[in-house]
């Protein structure tokens, strides 16, 4: 069975801190892309990933970085926390156009 | 500026009755449209899809219509059941992309 896994469900971080989101896919999928959820807005895609190295930005790049170091695992990171990142985060990955397989997502809460 | 919009934040149905939600695009650069339905906790997964060649496509009891020139699809559930009860969203690709743009999100709630 398909699974993308997402390191945290809740993290709860202070204003500067740097932020690091892990995501692990079992699927051997190239494309991994990470999306934040907002209430009216959707999903936003921050930045994407179509083989190990190589990154894309996405819509709302600013304030993020990525990291692919190898096929499986897909990492965001905040560099340095702000309260408008409070936010529910989605990893996802996929092989297909636009079938994308999620985790179950991280609230990250910045104070 | 929302290139997928979902106007219809939430939407009540009763059991048994038919449950449409709808989308509207602008950008005709789209050619593949996406739904995916979203539980509290979970990610949102893969429901259903339409190439822009076609103007239906049926899985069981979910059908997307799509309607070029409108830009506008709709998702129909019939019969709708309590377990359909879920935030769906709307989403977009465009030839060759690889990037699905993502509307709001309509809240379907299934009373029985």
């Amino acid at each position: 069975d398909v699974k993308v896994t997402q390191s945290s469900r809740y993290l709860v971080k202070r204003t500067g801190e740097k932020v690091f989101l892990e995501c692990v896919q079992d699927m051997d999928h190239e494309n991994m892309f990470w999306y934040r959820q907002d209430p009216g807005l959707g999903l936003r895609l921050i930045y994407f990933s179509y083989d190990v190295k190589m990154k894309e930005k996405g819509d709302i790049p600013e304030g993020y970085s990525v990291s692919r170091e190898k096929k499986e695992r897909f990492s965001l990171i905040l560099e340095s926390a702000s309260t408008n990142q409070t936010s529910m985060y989605l990893c996802a990955s996929s092989i297909d156009r636009g079938r994308l397989f999620f985790g179950s997502g991280t609230q990250l809460s910045v104070l | 500026d929302q290139q997928v919009k979902q106007n219809s934040p939430s939407l009540s149905v009763q059991e048994g009755r038919i449950s449409i939600l709808n989308c509207d695009y602008t950008n005709s650069m789209f050619d593949y449209f996406l739904w995916y339905k979203k539980y509290p906790a979970e990610g949102p997964t893969f429901l259903i899809s339409i190439s822009s060649i076609k103007d239906k496509n049926e899985d069981g009891r979910f059908t997307v219509f799509l309607n070029k020139s409108a830009k506008h699809l709709s998702l129909h559930i019939v019969p709708s059941q309590p377990g359909d009860s879920a935030v769906y969203f709307c989403a977009a690709l465009m030839e060759y992309g690889n990037k699905l743009v993502f509307g709001a999100g309509t809240i379907l709630r299934v009373k029985s």
